[in-house]
């Protein structure tokens, strides 16, 4: 069975600095997609970013950045020059192959960026 | 604006009572999905439909049912709401087949109370 684990419920990071949110995946299928979404505390689900099981390259969007490590079946993300409005929760998520009809989500972690 | 806009967005139902959560895209997406978002769980699949004409189980689905209307338009019911259906619902769709890569663009809830 597939399974997203986000074992950070909480984090703080300063303005302007760097911060990884941590996932890791469990899945047998060969070919899937990662992906992370951002909750500001407003409520909406934004995309963030996406990786394919194929790609060699890991993501990269803007100040966002998917750290893919397939052996370790870990796909961190990594949000550089933090800024306020960062602040908001974030899930990783996966879907599988056939379609990526079933995409399911990790938990969640809050982020909460300090000026 | 283009997007998925869900009705309504609050509700307080009484135990044993009906409602129906409208949802409606106009991105021509094939695909749309319901999911529900529980504090420390993350968001859950409770059905999808593929493309219009068809409708699937999610990992959630007792106590619900769906009705795809058309292809813009996914319905999610509450028959006999309970107080464990208390939650935050989401409407999400995507292009068929490429939920795996692009993600999925969700409306912005509807918060449900039953008590």
């Amino acid at each position: 069975a597939q399974k997203i684990t986000q074992t950070q419920p909480g984090m703080f990071v300063q303005e302007k600095e760097a911060v990884t949110l941590d996932c890791t995946y469990d899945t047998s299928d060969p070919s899937y997609g990662l992906f992370w979404y951002k909750q500001p505390s407003s409520g909406e689900m934004i995309f963030l970013i996406y990786q394919g099981s194929y790609d060699q390259q890991n993501a990269t969007e803007g100040r966002y950045s998917l750290n893919f490590q397939k052996a370790r079946k870990s796909a961190n993300l990594v949000i550089s020059a933090s800024q306020l409005g960062d602040s908001a929760m974030y899930f990783c998520a996966m879907s599988r192959g056939d379609g990526g009809f079933k995409t399911i989500f990790g938990a969640g972690t809050r982020l909460f960026v300090k000026a | 604006n283009a997007g998925v806009t869900q009705t309504p967005k609050f509700q307080v139902l009484k135990t044993g009572q009906s409602m129906t959560l409208q949802c409606a895209q106009d991105m021509n997406h094939n695909s749309m999905y319901w999911y529900r978002q529980d504090p420390g769980m993350g968001l859950r699949l409770i059905y999808y439909s593929a493309s219009e004409g068809t409708t699937d189980k999610g990992e959630v689905p007792n106590g619900y049912n769906v009705s795809r209307l058309n292809k813009r338009e996914f319905s999610l019911r509450l028959e006999s709401a309970a107080p464990s259906q208390t939650s935050v619902y989401f409407c999400a769709s995507s292009e068929a087949g490429t939920g795996v890569y692009y993600g999925y663009t969700f409306g912005s809830g509807t918060r449900l109370t039953v008590v």
